[in-house]
């Protein structure tokens, strides 16, 4: 099955600065990925994603790439603010999976003033 | 619109109790998941539903674990006997059938075990 890792486990920046988190994945079939951002006590919440057609997708402060070769994808957040701070999940999915969603074990993002 | 409703948002039992977990999907969604998530850690999948059928129980613990989903829209997880290391977040999401959309899930808050 699909295994994807995530790192870093922790991730402390100042305000303004950019984040960048970056998974793995092992299935080459996986063709969606989804990155969730989950603050404590809340639910997951889709915070953007991108199908393996696309190598890169921008929203905003936010930023997914892909490179399908290496079976890598990185979440990139510009000028963070104290709020961005929170867990991010990132998920991969097989074609023919069924939307089965296989997390990233998390990165606790702390934006510090 | 309203999101995915779950309850009881908090649940605390002894070990050895059942206990029961309920999910509202959004309006729409044919497609229903129970994930499991443990302090630290990205949610697992549980049990994957079709309308009413599960099409993928794989990792549910069927010995003292299981699911319904009676006419394809509300849901039910239950655990009989409770064990001590159940206590996590029991998270319900659902998505669209089909379509583009399909891949997106979106979660609920979640139920909060703590098994004693």
């Amino acid at each position: 099955g699909e295994n994807v890792e995530q790192h870093p486990s922790t991730l402390s920046v100042q305000e303004g600065d950019s984040a960048v988190i970056k998974c793995t994945y092992s299935d080459s079939a996986s063709n969606y990925f989804p990155w969730y951002k989950q603050e404590l006590g809340k639910r997951p919440q889709l915070i953007i994603d991108i199908r393996s057609n696309v190598g890169e997708k921008k929203d905003q402060r936010i930023a997914v790439t892909l490179n399908k070769t290496a079976k890598h994808f990185s979440l990139h957040i510009t000028e963070t603010q104290p709020e961005d701070s929170a867990v991010y999940f990132c998920a991969a999915t097989p074609t023919g999976g069924g939307n089965k969603l296989t997390f990233g074990t998390g990165t606790q993002l702390k934006v510090e003033l | 619109e309203a999101g995915v409703v779950q309850s009881p948002r908090y649940k605390i039992i002894e070990k050895k109790q059942p206990v029961a977990f309920w999910c509202n999907p959004i309006s729409g969604h044919n497609t229903l998941y129970w994930y499991l998530q443990n302090l630290g850690q990205g949610p697992e999948l549980l049990i994957r539903y079709e309308n009413e059928e599960a099409v993928d129980d794989s990792q549910l613990p069927k010995d003292r674990f299981s699911a319904e989903r009676l006419k394809g829209v509300d849901s039910t997880l239950k655990i009989q006997p409770a064990e001590l290391g159940d206590s996590a977040v029991y998270l319900c999401a659902s998505s669209f059938g089909s379509g583009r959309s399909a891949y997106e899930q979106f979660f609920g808050p979640g139920t909060r075990l703590t098994v004693l």
